[in-house]
């Protein structure tokens, strides 16, 4: 099955500075990749998400890039912002069958800093 | 409106008691899930539905047990409840299988004394 590996597991960075989370996956029928937010006693909420069809999206200050051949994909996050203080969760799946899974990563809880 | 809800928000009980969780979309969803996430807040599947179908069932012990009434509701029962089961269980939904983005309910916090 497929393993889905995040680091880093926690990540302090200060307001204004970038943020990056990287996660390989096992998979390489695995096509369809999305991030999650999750803030503290909340439930998991869809940020950003990308198919094997494209190497890079972005939306404002959130940017995932995808590389295929290294099964590996990030999100970067500009600007931060303390709202953006949170755990961000990766995930990968295959698209359609009877097996159709998000497999997530373990979690990186980024703190900003004021 | 809340789109996927779950009742109870809380659930505290005795070791060896039985208990259930709803949960309902109002998104006109075709697939629905329920998903554990433990004190290291790892995310993993249970059960997925499609159309009342079950179609994923994750090394689960039996004494979890899913039920779809229809497509629009998931419940999940758990017998002899154990000090193991202490964790917050996400209900989910998404527009069918494949390249879809799954939305969460707001979980439900079960612990066990």
């Amino acid at each position: 099955g497929e393993n889905v590996e995040q680091h880093p597991s926690t990540l302090s960075v200060q307001e204004g500075d970038s943020a990056v989370i990287k996660c390989t996956y096992s998979d390489s029928a695995s096509n369809y990749f999305p991030w999650y937010k999750q803030e503290l006693g909340k439930r998991p909420q869809l940020i950003i998400d990308i198919r094997s069809n494209v190497g890079e999206k972005k939306d404002q200050r959130i940017a995932v890039t995808l590389n295929k051949t290294a099964k590996h994909f990030s999100l970067h996050i500009t600007e931060t912002q303390p709202e953006d203080s949170a755990v961000y969760f990766c995930a990968a799946s295959t698209s359609g069958g009877s097996n159709y899974k998000l497999t997530f990563g373990k979690g990186t809880l980024l703190t900003v800093n004021p | 409106d809340t789109a996927v809800s779950q009742t109870p928000k809380y659930l505290v009980t005795q070791m060896g008691n039985d208990k259930s969780i709803k949960c309902e979309q109002n998104l006109g969803h075709d697939t629905m899930y329920w998903y554990k996430q433990d004190s290291k807040k790892f995310l993993k599947i249970m059960f997925s539905y499609n159309n009342k179908e079950l179609i994923i069932n994750e090394t689960v012990p039996n004494r979890f047990s899913p039920k779809s009434p229809d497509k629009a509701h998931l419940n999940l029962h758990i017998n002899s409840l154990e000090l193991g089961d202490s964790a917050v269980y996400f209900c989910a939904s998404s527009p069918g299988q494949g390249f879809r983005a799954q939305h969460f309910g707001d979980g439900t916090r079960l612990s066990i004394l």
